[in-house]
C-alpha cells in the first residue's frame, strides 16, 4: 500500500512564503493531488502533478519528483485566509487506480 | 446542482441504531467516492462507485457498512448497529471517470458529522 507523510503542523507569518512537504511510497504511482481544507469545510482541489517538475497556479505552486517520492506545495504572499489544513493525496494503479489515498494533512497557521 | 450535496449535515444517534447518509453528486459525474475523517486523522477511503457498480469497496471497515448508488446519481451509505467508533465526518466526493480523465480531481461535499452516543 501507500505510505504518505506530511508534517503535522506549520506556522508562518502573513506575507511570507511557506513550503509544505509530502513524501510517499507507492508501487504504481499515477498522480499526486494537493487539497486545502478549512476547519469544518470540505476539502477543495488545489493542484495536480503526474510528471516531474513545478506546476504554478497563482500564489500556489506544486512540485513533484517521482524518483524521490517527494512533492511540495509552495504558498507565496501568505494571507490570513490561507490558515487551513493541506492534504497530499496519491493515486496508485496497483492498489485501486480510481481512489486517492490521503496523508493526514498539514495544519498551517498564518499569523499577522 | 452546483456542487456535491450531502444530508444530513449532522446526525446524532444512539449506539446500536442504524443510520443512512445521503450523497447527491455533481450532475454528469460518473465516479462517486465515500471517505470518512476522524478527528485529527486523514481521509480514510471507504468505497468507490463507477456508475451504479462498486468495483472497489475495500475500505468498508466491517459488514455493518454498506452503500448503494441508483440511477448513476444519488448514493446512500448505511451503517447498521452503530458503534461509538463510527463517530466521524463522512465525506462524499464525485469526479469524472479517472480512467478517461486521469487528472480529474475529486469534488467533495461538506460531509455528514455522525456522533454515536
Amino acid at each position: 500500500g501507500q505510505n504518505i507523510d506530511q508534517p503535522t503542523e506549520m506556522t508562518a507569518t502573513e506575507g511570507a512564503i511557506v513550503q509544505i512537504n509530502c513524501t510517499y511510497q507507492t508501487s504504481g504511482f499515477n498522480g499526486l493531488f494537493w487539497y486545502q481544507q478549512h476547519a469544518g469545510e470540505a476539502p477543495t482541489f488545489l493542484s495536480y502533478n503526474v510528471l516531474d517538475g513545478l506546476e504554478e497556479k497563482g500564489r500556489f505552486s506544486s512540485f513533484l519528483s517521482r524518483s524521490k517520492g517527494y512533492s511540495y506545495l509552495l504558498l507565496k504572499e501568505l494571507q490570513m485566509k490561507d490558515s487551513a489544513s493541506y492534504l497530499c493525496a496519491v493515486r496508485d494503479v496497483n492498489t485501486g487506480f480510481q481512489k486517492l489515498v490521503f496523508g493526514t494533512g498539514t495544519r498551517l497557521l498564518v499569523s499577522p | 446542482g452546483a456542487g456535491v450535496s450531502q444530508s444530513p449535515s449532522n446526525k446524532v444517534t444512539e449506539k446500536g441504531k442504524d443510520v443512512e447518509l445521503r450523497c447527491d453528486p455533481i450532475s454528469g459525474h460518473t465516479a462517486l467516492y465515500w471517505y470518512r475523517q476522524s478527528l485529527g486523522q486523514g481521509l480514510e477511503f471507504l468505497i468507490y462507485f463507477q456508475g451504479n457498480s462498486a468495483p472497489d469497496k475495500s475500505g468498508l471497515p466491517s459488514d455493518r457498512f454498506s452503500a448503494e448508488r441508483t440511477g448513476g446519481s444519488v448514493s446512500t451509505l448505511t451503517i447498521q448497529r452503530t458503534q461509538q467508533e463510527d463517530s466521524a465526518v463522512y465525506l462524499c466526493a464525485s469526479s469524472n471517470s479517472p480512467q478517461r480523465v486521469h487528472n480529474s480531481p475529486l469534488h467533495f461535499g461538506n460531509g455528514t458529522r455522525l456522533t454515536v452516543t
